[in-house]
């Protein structure tokens, strides 16, 4: 079945207490990317990458560290979380072949930072 | 820049008809998407709309005005299960990595 892989589900976490997230697709697409969904901001992108080794930065990246090693893998990394990281975060991934691929969406990970 | 705008909460009762509007403004157009989010869960892809027109996938349509910035979402013989929020998602022209900028999300109440 294709699909997102996203875990862990729920985490709780202190604040500095360094975290990874991570995401894996079975899809080959070669482009990843990561949203935090916030109530009233709708999903904000954090990081992307359209390639092993190429990431770039979204639209909120602060307190982000992104790495892609290999095509499937495209874990989240929080070095120093903070309370304004508490959200629902996504995995995404889609095909380069088209402009019209949709996002195909992990099943997210809410974390809550205390 | 983008800016996408949808309203917050809808309210349909069971059977009926309900109509999302959706207004966005960007500086190259690419493509409009529609997303349907159960609460607490992933976001699924509903429907696609590029040129000007009406699409329509069984009970669900989407409509397009690009002269306008303006799509609809209709969601036709609602069931209890339409209960969901629906984001409103633009694709700008030579995206990177096909990023698709959200509204908000309309959050629709199915009443029995």
């Amino acid at each position: 079945e294709a699909q997102v892989t996203q875990n862990p589900r729920y985490l709780i976490t202190v604040t500095g207490k360094k975290l990874t997230v991570t995401c894996s697709q079975n899809m080959n697409h070669e482009y990843m990317s990561w949203y935090r969904q916030d109530p009233g901001l709708g999903l904000r992108q954090i990081y992307y990458s359209m390639n092993v080794e190429v990431t770039d930065k979204g639209d909120v990246p602060e307190g982000y560290k992104v790495s892609r090693k290999e095509k499937r893998n495209f874990p989240l990394i929080l070095e120093s979380p903070s309370p304004n990281q508490t959200s629902l975060y996504f995995c995404a991934s889609t095909s380069r072949s088209s402009y019209n691929s949709p996002l195909h969406f992990g099943n997210g990970t809410r974390l809550t930072v205390t | 820049g983008q800016n996408i705008d949808q309203p917050t909460e809808m309210t349909a009762t069971e059977g009926a008809i309900v109509q999302i509007n959706c207004t966005y403004q960007t500086s190259g157009f690419n493509g409009l998407f529609w997303y349907q989010q159960h609460a607490g869960e992933a976001p699924t892809f509903l429907s696609y709309n590029v040129l000007d027109g009406l699409e329509e996938k069984g009970r669900f349509s989407s409509f397009l005005s690009r002269s306008k910035g303006y799509s609809y979402l209709l969601l036709k013989e609602l069931q209890m299960k339409d209960s969901a929020s629906y984001l409103c998602a633009v694709r700008a022209l030579k995206a990177a990595g096909n990023k698709l900028t959200f509204g908000g999300g309309t959050r629709v109440l199915v009443k029995p």
